[in-house]
């Protein structure tokens, strides 16, 4: 089945610093690769999304770049604040015969110093 | 207004005990899922389900049983709680496969 790996696994910053988390997928049908952040004692929500067909795409301060390639993706902040403070955990969703699978990384704790 | 709502937030309860925790969505979303989240190990998934009477085993499904009669509600069972078995745990609901996925509020288990 497909495999996440997510580092850093934690990451502190100064505010106004970029911070750039990585992934790794196991799974070359994987198709669709969410970025969630979870905010102390709330539950995950979604930040931004890649699929497979796109190679970068950027929403304000967030951009997900994908390398299917290499079979990595990573989550760019630019510009941080110290509200960007949270875990942040990547997915990827499985194709072939998982597909409805979403599997998740371990999991970023960025902290944003200000 | 839009929501996955979980039941209860809070449970403490004794090993062997047999216990339910309810997931509903409101959304008509086909797609459901419970995972438990664990310091260290992210979101680790235990069972999914793609529609009505379809349901999968995720990562870790070992001591847990699912159902999914109706396309609102995704019950999650523990038969024979263990210790191991205490962690955070979230419901989520997609209308796709490829898409967002809402999650509950989170139920905080505690098996003694």
């Amino acid at each position: 089945g497909e495999n996440v790996e997510q580092h850093p696994s934690t990451l502190s910053v100064q505010e106004g610093d970029s911070a750039v988390i990585k992934c790794t997928y196991s799974d070359s049908a994987s198709n669709y690769f969410p970025w969630y952040k979870q905010e102390l004692g709330k539950r995950p929500q979604l930040i931004i999304d890649i699929r497979s067909n796109v190679g970068e795409k950027k929403d304000q301060r967030i951009a997900v770049t994908l390398n299917k390639t290499a079979k990595h993706f990573s989550l760019h902040i630019t510009e941080t604040q110290p509200e960007d403070s949270a875990v942040y955990f990547c997915a990827a969703h499985a194709g072939g015969t998982s597909y409805g699978k979403l599997t998740f990384g371990q999991g970023t704790i960025l902290t944003v110093h200000p | 207004e839009a929501q996955v709502t979980q039941n209860p937030r809070y449970l403490i309860t004794v090993t062997g005990k047999k216990l339910t925790v309810t997931c509903s969505q409101n959304m008509n979303h086909e797609y459901m899922s419970w995972y438990r989240q664990d310091p260290g190990l992210g979101l680790r998934q235990i069972y999914y389900s793609m529609n009505v009477e379809v349901t999968d085993k995720g990562d870790v499904p070992e001591g847990y049983k699912v159902s999914r009669k109706e396309k609102r509600n995704f019950p999650l069972i523990l038969e024979s709680p263990s210790p191991n078995q205490t962690s955070l745990y979230f419901c989520a609901s997609r209308d796709r496969a490829r898409t967002e996925a809402f999650f509950g509020q989170g139920t905080r288990l505690t098996v003694v």
